[in-house]
């Protein structure tokens, strides 16, 4: 049964601040790696997708990736209210055409 | 979203009817899948589809079945809805090499 995990939340920083959602995953042979948004009543909407360690930058997102440790984070710099929403990290296998959500971590940004 | 719809939006229904929830896509994407969303659980997939005619279970799939006729149509049945299929159904699709994006989702209430 492949598993993903994600900090448990919710999270509450203040405006301005970073904030930093953590996923880990069970199975090894994962080959790509999504953080999607969700507001409440609305749909997963893909904000960041990773697919080799390191680093990956767009605009106030970073989403880190170490398959050694079989972990993949999502930081929001200068954190806006407007980012308040529930964060969802996925992982695909090698195929890369089914996907295995974690639960979500709320996140609220207060002004 | 990326060409996908829905339907219906919102559906209340009696425990034993048939139910179908239909996605319908303008992009000509060769994966399709069911999930759905419900509080605790996250999101969890039910039935996908690689292509015409072919289809495949997730890990939900119990008391549902799909059909793929067309490329752009995706058909999600409950056979006799139960009270533990009240849920949010979210489809979505999937282009070769690209993320799978989200249509808005059914909400669906089985009383």
């Amino acid at each position: 049964q492949k598993e993903v995990e994600q900090n448990s939340g919710p999270l509450s920083v203040p405006e301005g601040a970073i904030a930093s959602l953590n996923c880990t995953y069970s199975d090894r042979v994962s080959q790509s790696f999504f953080w999607y948004r969700q507001y409440s009543g609305k749909s997963p909407e893909l904000i960041m997708s990773i697919y080799s360690n390191g680093d990956k930058e767009d605009g106030r997102f970073t989403a880190q990736l170490n398959k050694a440790s079989q972990y993949v984070s999502l930081l929001i710099r200068d954190s806006q209210p407007s980012d308040s929403a529930t964060y969802l990290c996925a992982v695909g296998g090698g195929s890369n055409y089914k996907l295995t959500f974690g639960k979500g971590t709320l996140l609220t940004v207060n002004p | 979203d990326a060409g996908i719809t829905q339907s219906p939006r919102h559906k209340v229904t009696e425990t034993g009817t048939p139910v179908t929830l239909r996605c319908h896509q303008t992009e000509n994407h060769r994966y399709m899948y069911w999930y759905r969303q419900d509080p605790g659980h996250g999101l969890r997939l039910i039935h996908y589809s690689y292509g015409v005619k072919d289809t495949d279970k997730g890990e939900v799939s119990d008391g549902y079945s799909v059909s793929r006729s067309k490329t752009e149509d995706f058909l999600l049945t409950l056979e006799s809805a139960t009270s533990s299929q009240t849920s949010v159904y979210f489809c979505a699709i999937r282009g070769d090499n690209q993320p799978q994006h989200f249509g808005d989702g059914t909400r669906l209430s089985i009383l």
